[in-house]
């Protein structure tokens, strides 16, 4: 069965303060892609990352960082110095490479509040 | 490159009534997908289209459809709405089944 859980619900940190966003997916495929999506309030899914099951290679962009891990099935994202234009619902989701055409299966989704 | 566009992005409507909403992908993406959201069960895949042809189908009734055309617009359809079909409804779009998928402003729709 696929499944992608996300356990924060709600964040909140101070400006500067770095954050961890945790995901953890289930996937019986050996191909498979994982992202981040960030949601502001204007409701519109931002494309943040993607990662194929290939790669485990760690990236830092900017302030942004993953980190994936197959052992334990896990794709966190770092938020460093974080800043109040990043308070949004942050989406981890999964697509299979077989069977699932199209279909992007979503975590329940982190709210990040940060505070001046 | 413009992004993928959602028409309307309000509506309200009663129950019983039907509703049509329009998803523009980017250009040269030949893939469309539709998610629903709503606070309870969250971000759920609705259907795909790619080559005007549904290749794909979530777990929701048949009142929920869609169809793709030739310029790759698609739209979805709901009919004899119900108070729970109340929702965000998302748009993406990718080049391809596995490719990033893009989304759109969304269509919010209210059932009275």
């Amino acid at each position: 069965a696929q499944k992608v859980t996300q356990a924060q619900t709600e964040i909140s940190v101070v400006e500067k303060e770095d954050v961890t966003l945790d995901c953890v997916y289930e996937t019986r495929d050996t191909t498979y892609y994982l992202f981040w999506y960030k949601q502001p309030p204007s409701g519109e899914l931002v494309f943040l990352i993607r990662r194929n099951s290939f790669d485990e290679q760690n990236e830092i962009s900017g302030r942004y960082s993953w980190n994936f891990q197959k052992s334990t099935s896990s794709f966190n994202f770092t938020i460093t110095a974080s800043q109040v234009v990043d308070s949004a619902v942050y989406f981890c989701a999964l697509s299979e490479a077989s069977g699932n055409t199209g279909k992007l299966i979503f975590g329940q989704g982190t709210t990040l509040q940060v505070k001046p | 490159k413009a992004g993928v566009t959602q028409t309307p992005r309000y509506l309200i409507k009663t129950r019983g009534q039907q509703v049509t909403l329009s998803c523009s992908p980017i250009s040269g993406h030949r893939s469309v997908s539709w998610y629903q959201q709503t606070p309870g069960q969250g971000l759920q895949f609705l259907f795909e289209y790619f080559s005007e042809t549904q290749r794909n189908k979530g777990n929701f009734p048949g009142r929920f459809s869609g169809r793709q055309f030739s310029n790759s617009r698609s739209e979805m359809n709901v009919s004899t709405l119900e108070l729970g079909d109340s929702a965000l409804y998302l748009c993406a779009s990718s080049r391809a089944d596995t490719d990033t998928q893009y989304f759109g402003p969304g269509t919010r729709l209210t059932v009275l």
